[in-house]
């Protein structure tokens, strides 16, 4: 089956750092969403993003849905431990299928 | 508490002996769907469901079944496991149809499942 190309797969920051990770496809997506895993819990959506060109921020998060519709990266500022955990983009193709990356893995060194 | 529940968390089994893992959502959704999660591959999905009665196969359906009788309730099933399918299960549950085209996608919290 078809897969987002995410990276990086893996980070490793300190406390105050910005981060930046992108994902890329061969394909259209309709919508492109970026989802956070805490350990041991399930993917929770952190931005939906609807629109080609769209630029969305929630709180310290930025997220920008690409031009051609094939791409998408997500801006965290100043992280802060709670940052901590998996993250991955998620395109959206006809109702409700969803795509998903491989993840990143932000780890944060206080 | 609006949630979707999973049981059980942990599974270990041996290879043919059949299995369910049970998913329930209290919100009324729809549309649910199961997706597995394996290092590197990110969350694939095995199968879904539109409504009650109408499944339909993901992207990694071989070796799976489901079934939705009941809106809140959506089983997966292994008839006989092997150990490819050790794995990080998730189930999800959203509406069917939103304004801009997508509704959010609520996950459970996983079953982990090794196969011996």
């Amino acid at each position: 089956g078809q897969q987002l190309n995410q990276s990086p797969q893996s980070m490793f920051i300190q406390e105050g750092e910005d981060v930046s990770m992108n994902c890329t496809s061969s394909s259209i997506f309709n919508t492109w969403l970026w989802y956070k895993q805490d350990p041991g819990e399930g993917p929770v959506l952190l931005i939906a993003l609807y629109k080609a060109g769209e630029l969305t921020s929630n709180g310290r998060l930025t997220a920008q849905f690409g031009i051609t519709r094939k791409d998408s990266f997500l801006n965290i500022s100043a992280s802060i431990p709670s940052d901590v955990g998996i993250y991955f983009c998620a395109g959206q193709r006809g109702a409700q299928k969803l795509v998903f990356g491989q993840g990143t893995r932000l780890t944060i060194n206080p | 508490e609006a949630q979707v529940t999973q049981n059980p968390r942990y599974l270990i089994t041996v290879t043919g002996k059949k299995l369910t893992v049970t998913c329930s959502q209290n919100m009324n959704h729809e549309y649910m769907s199961w997706y597995r999660q394996d290092p590197g591959l990110g969350l694939r999905q095995i199968y879904y469901s539109m409504n009650v009665e109408v499944t339909d196969k993901g992207d990694v359906p071989e070796g799976y079944k489901v079934s939705r009788k009941e809106k809140r309730n959506f089983p997966l099933i292994l008839e006989s496991p092997s150990p490819n399918q050790t794995s990080l299960y998730f189930c999800a549950s959203s509406h069917a149809k939103g304004p801009n085209g997508y509704n959010e996608q609520f996950f459970g919290p996983g079953t982990r499942l090794t196969v011996l």
